[in-house]
């Protein structure tokens, strides 16, 4: 079984401010994990993704998340917030190489950037 | 190379008609996943399918709730009698392995139940 708890249904930054957002996981098998965005009423667009190798992934857009097994967590951050980052962010995990498997989503978190 | 497509974008369906949403993966994808994603909430699994075959459908409700991804056309989620609690919007994802990476997903079909 897995499952993901994002921390803060909204966070708020100002422009040009550290954007954090925080994604907890729990897995049986070792997790790949995924950030995705979506703009409003549209899809789900991959920001990043960890399967195997360095923890420290770099994705779109300025973004990164570091995969870090003994916290299991898998936190987003951008150094520098934009206006155009205002979105829901969903954090999902799946089984990694588990034939057929599936995505398990966070609740999302919705960031606004104030200007 | 198109992605993942579906359609209708937008449906409107009055309670107790049947809605049918499909989906066409991108080319080279035998993996179909559907998820729905309720007001306010994140994206929840409802079925997997590979080509003529249903993989898993634990996350489907047990009624009124049909899926299928034949040999030649494109995956069909198909709801009878819609009632105003399945209005939300569903997405469907493909991937080429089916082995936990390389989503794609399609722009969704928002169902709303008037």
């Amino acid at each position: 079984a897995q499952s993901v708890t994002q921390l803060g249904s909204h966070v708020s930054v100002s422009e040009g401010a550290l954007v954090l957002l925080r994604c907890n996981y729990s897995s049986s098998v070792p997790p790949y994990l995924f950030w995705y965005v979506q703009y409003p009423n549209q899809g789900l667009q991959l920001l990043l993704k960890y399967t195997t190798g360095a923890t420290l992934v770099k994705g779109i857009n300025g973004f990164e998340a570091e995969f870090k097994k003994s916290e299991t967590s898998f936190h987003l951050t951008k150094p520098s917030a934009h206006m155009s980052d205002a979105a829901e962010y969903f954090c999902a995990v799946s089984e990694g190489e588990t034939s057929g498997s599936r995505l398990t989503f966070g609740e999302g978190t919705q960031l606004t950037v104030n200007p | 190379n198109a992605g993942v497509m579906q359609n209708p974008r937008h449906l409107v369906r009055r309670r107790g008609q049947e809605a049918r949403l499909r989906c066409s993966p991108m080319k080279g994808h035998s993996h179909v996943y559907w998820y729905r994603q309720l007001p306010e909430e994140g994206l929840k699994f409802m079925v997997y399918l590979q080509k003529e075959n249903i993989i898993d459908e634990s996350g489907m409700p047990k009624e009124r709730f049909s899926a299928e991804f034949p040999k030649e056309g494109p995956s069909i989620l198909r709801i009878q009698q819609v009632v105003r609690g399945d209005s939300a919007a569903y997405f469907c994802a493909s991937s080429m392995t089916g082995t936990g990476t390389g989503y794609t997903f399609g722009s969704g079909t928002r169902l709303t139940v008037v």
